[in-house]
């Protein structure tokens, strides 16, 4: 089994539409989890950390749900901006500081 | 800009050939990464660096040679590679006591292609 599960879509969405990717991860030690960004040819970049109560960052809300162990990223309004690879990313304090990625989902929004 | 600067941006290198990548951060951060980035698989950590001293190699085969002269710069030696070595190469730096707070930043990476 994976350690950090993602649908590797593509995701299509038209602009405006709300679009929501789950990400399940195997590790119940896992302390701390974040959603990356990495559009296409490019870098990751760190999009949002995800907190236990959860948080929004303009159009975008991560959620978390420790009990059936999977991270939500919800983006809203969608923008022909938005396309690229949502990467869900997790760390295991013990595990010092490595980080174990997903293979990413994979959104296109169309006009 | 990416404060996390990579050379070079492609390479093509026959499999009896030694290569270096090199990578230099102008962050002030102290904690460097290597990671393998192949197509339709996840980002792969090769090697940690933490102050200079290698902390983590994981379980990568010994034609990758990792070097971290000081806390800015990094270099992955390469000789004798595979074809499915080809990947994108990515090193990341990150400040070590904020580790946990996931921010890692990336350059742009290494295009590998191994012939």
């Amino acid at each position: 089994r994976k350690e950090v599960e993602q649908d590797p879509g593509p995701f299509n969405v038209p602009e405006g539409a709300t679009v929501a990717f789950n990400c399940t991860y195997s590790n119940s030690a896992s302390q701390s989890f974040f959603w990356y960004r990495q559009d296409c040819r490019k870098e990751p970049k760190l999009l949002m950390s995800v907190y236990s109560s959860g948080n929004e960052d303009g159009r975008f809300t991560a959620q978390l749900n420790r009990a059936s162990q999977y991270i939500s990223l919800l983006i809203r309004d969608s923008k022909l901006s938005d396309s690229a690879t949502y990467l869900c990313v997790v760390n295991i304090y013990n595990a010092g500081n490595m980080l174990t990625f997903g293979g990413g989902t994979r959104l296109m929004v169309k006009p | 800009e990416t404060g996390v600067t990579q050379t070079p941006r492609h390479l093509v290198m026959g499999m009896t050939n030694k290569k270096s990548l090199k990578c230099e951060q102008h962050l002030g951060h102290n904690a460097m990464y290597w990671y393998k980035q192949s197509a339709k698989k996840p980002l792969e950590l090769m090697f940690v660096y933490n102050f200079k001293e290698q902390t983590e190699n994981n379980s990568v085969p010994s034609r990758f040679s990792p070097e971290c002269p000081n806390s800015s710069h990094l270099f992955l030696h390469l000789h004798t590679l595979q074809p499915e070595d080809s990947a994108l190469y990515l090193c990341a730096s990150s400040i070590l006591s904020q580790a946990n707070t996931g921010e890692l930043f990336f350059g742009e990476g290494s295009r590998l292609t191994v012939l």
